[in-house]
């Protein structure tokens, strides 16, 4: 069966631009994480989301940050006016109702200039 | 603030040696405790969930224990293969359904 999908899985941007990256979890998977891992440390929390549940943005580094999750499936993590610490793979994992177990996607490497 | 830490870094070691992995947390209000591996430019892969309730895991190849009480956990991994080479990380859950993360530790086993 189908894992969890991440993208773009590499992306490059301007200092100041926006970006959006992508995450389509396991089907019928009802909790989805969000992380950061940046060279050399471990990975960040940075939201998470559970079935229809206000979502823990207590992970979010700054209001530049943002993630929705539509329809309960995919979410879509935003950081805007993007700053050169902000470079990092974005890593998305999903689980399901009565499990820890994550399922990790492949990550998003972001490269900003 | 839940710390997690992983010793070594670092390991090589020759092939078919048995080796253990340590990691160590700070609180031990945890719900469980998960040991992934990592390879180079991809994902972590779930190995081993370990609940609070709970001693040790086995899968194979590998046991992992787990001593709530002193903020332990350690991965055993029995028999090293080539194919073992991988960064080994282990995170806790906490209440409010966070996960806390190691940084890790890189494996290297020499054929």
């Amino acid at each position: 069966g189908a894992g969890v999908s991440q993208s773009p899985s590499n992306k490059v941007t301007e200092k100041g631009k926006d970006v959006e990256l992508r995450c389509d979890p396991i089907s019928g998977h009802t909790a989805l994480y969000w992380y950061r891992q940046s060279l050399g440390q471990g990975l960040e929390f940075l939201i998470y989301f559970q079935g229809n549940s206000a979502p823990d943005k207590s992970g979010l580094p700054s209001d530049r940050f943002s993630a929705e999750r539509t329809g309960g499936s995919v979410s879509t993590l935003t950081i805007q006016r993007t700053q050169q610490e902000d470079s990092a793979v974005y890593l998305c994992a999903s689980a399901g109702t009565f499990t820890d177990t994550q399922y990790f996607g492949p990550g998003t490497r972001l490269t900003v200039l | 603030k839940q710390e997690v830490t992983q010793i070594p870094a670092a390991l090589s070691v020759p092939e078919g040696e048995n080796l253990v992995l340590n990691c160590s947390f700070t609180d031990s209000a945890i719900y469980n405790l998960q040991w992934f591996r990592q390879d180079p430019g991809k994902g972590l892969t779930s190995l081993l969930l370990i609940q609070s309730s709970q001693r040790e895991q086995t899968s194979g190849r590998l046991n992992a224990s787990l001593d709530k009480s002193s903020g332990r956990s350690t991965l055993y991994i029995a028999a090293s293969q080539p194919g073992d080479s991988a960064t080994y990380l282990c995170a806790v859950k906490v209440p409010g359904n966070q996960f806390y993360f190691g940084t890790g530790t890189s494996l290297t086993v020499i054929p």
